[in-house]
C-alpha cells in the first residue's frame, strides 16, 4: 500500500522568502508524483508531476519539486513567494497496484505574510 | 472547454433528509472520484468508479450512496445515516492511466441545519 506524509500542517513565511514544503510517500513500487494547490472554497488543480526522467520538475507559477527516490521525497519549493500564494498544497502519489486510486496527503497550509 | 462541473455549489440540508451532489465531466475520463474534505483532515475518498455501472467503496463511504449510469456522470447521495455531513465534497476524474492527473471540480459545501 502506498501512504503520504506532508510534514508540516502550517508553514507561515514573509513575502519575497523561499519556501519548502515536505512531503515524504512509501511505496514498495514505482510511482507517479504530484503537487495540487487549492485556493479557498474552490478544488485542487496542478501544480507539477513527476512520472519519469529528470528528478527536478518546474511547475505553474514559478514552484519546482525534486524527486529524491533514495529519501523518498518529493518536496515543492519556491525561491520567492507571494501574497497570491497563500494556499493550501497537497502532495499525491499514484501507484501500481492502487488501480486508479491516488492517495493525497493531508495538505500543508501556506500562509504569505506582507 | 474540458471540465468537471459540480452543482450546486452551496447546499443545505435538514436532517434526517437525503440530498444529491451532482458531478458531471466532458473530459471523458473513465474513473471518477468523491473526495470529503474537512478542515485539517485534507482528502478522505467516500466513492470511486472506474467504469459505467462499477464503483468501488472508499474510506469513508459509511452513509453514502453513488451510480455511475453514464461515463460523464458520477452523482452522490448523502442519505439520512451520515451522522456528520457537513463538509466540502470535491468530485474528482482521471484518464485510464496512473500517471495522469486528477482534475477537479470547484466543490460543493453542504450543511446541515
Amino acid at each position: 500500500a502506498q501512504s503520504v506524509t506532508q510534514l508540516d500542517s502550517q508553514v507561515p513565511v514573509f513575502e519575497e522568502a523561499p519556501v519548502e514544503l515536505r512531503c515524504n510517500y512509501s511505496s514498495s513500487v514505482s510511482v507517479y508524483l504530484f503537487w495540487y494547490v487549492q485556493y479557498p472554497n474552490q478544488g485542487l488543480q496542478l501544480l507539477l508531476k513527476y512520472l519519469s526522467g529528470s528528478t527536478l520538475v518546474k511547475g505553474i507559477n514559478g514552484f519546482e519539486a525534486e524527486f529524491n527516490k533514495s529519501q523518498t521525497s518529493f518536496h515543492l519549493r519556491k525561491p520567492s513567494v507571494h501574497i497570491s500564494d497563500t494556499a493550501e498544497y497537497f502532495c499525491a502519489v499514484s501507484a501500481s497496484g492502487g488501480g486508479f486510486k491516488t492517495i493525497f496527503g493531508a495538505g500543508t497550509r501556506l500562509f504569505v505574510k506582507a | 472547454d474540458g471540465g468537471i462541473t459540480q452543482s450546486p455549489k452551496y447546499l443545505f440540508r435538514k436532517e434526517g433528509q437525503n440530498v444529491t451532489l451532482s458531478c458531471e465531466q466532458n473530459l471523458n475520463h473513465d474513473a471518477m472520484y468523491w473526495y470529503r474534505q474537512d478542515p485539517g483532515q485534507g482528502l478522505r475518498l467516500i466513492y470511486y468508479s472506474q467504469i459505467v455501472n462499477d464503483f468501488q467503496k472508499g474510506d469513508i463511504a459509511e452513509g453514502y450512496s453513488v451510480s455511475r449510469e453514464k461515463k460523464e456522470s458520477f452523482p452522490l447521495t448523502v442519505t439520512s445515516a451520515q451522522k456528520n455531513p457537513t463538509a466540502f465534497y470535491l468530485c474528482a476524474s482521471t484518464g485510464v492511466r496512473m500517471n495522469t492527473e486528477a482534475f477537479f471540480g470547484q466543490g460543493t459545501r453542504l450543511t446541515v441545519v
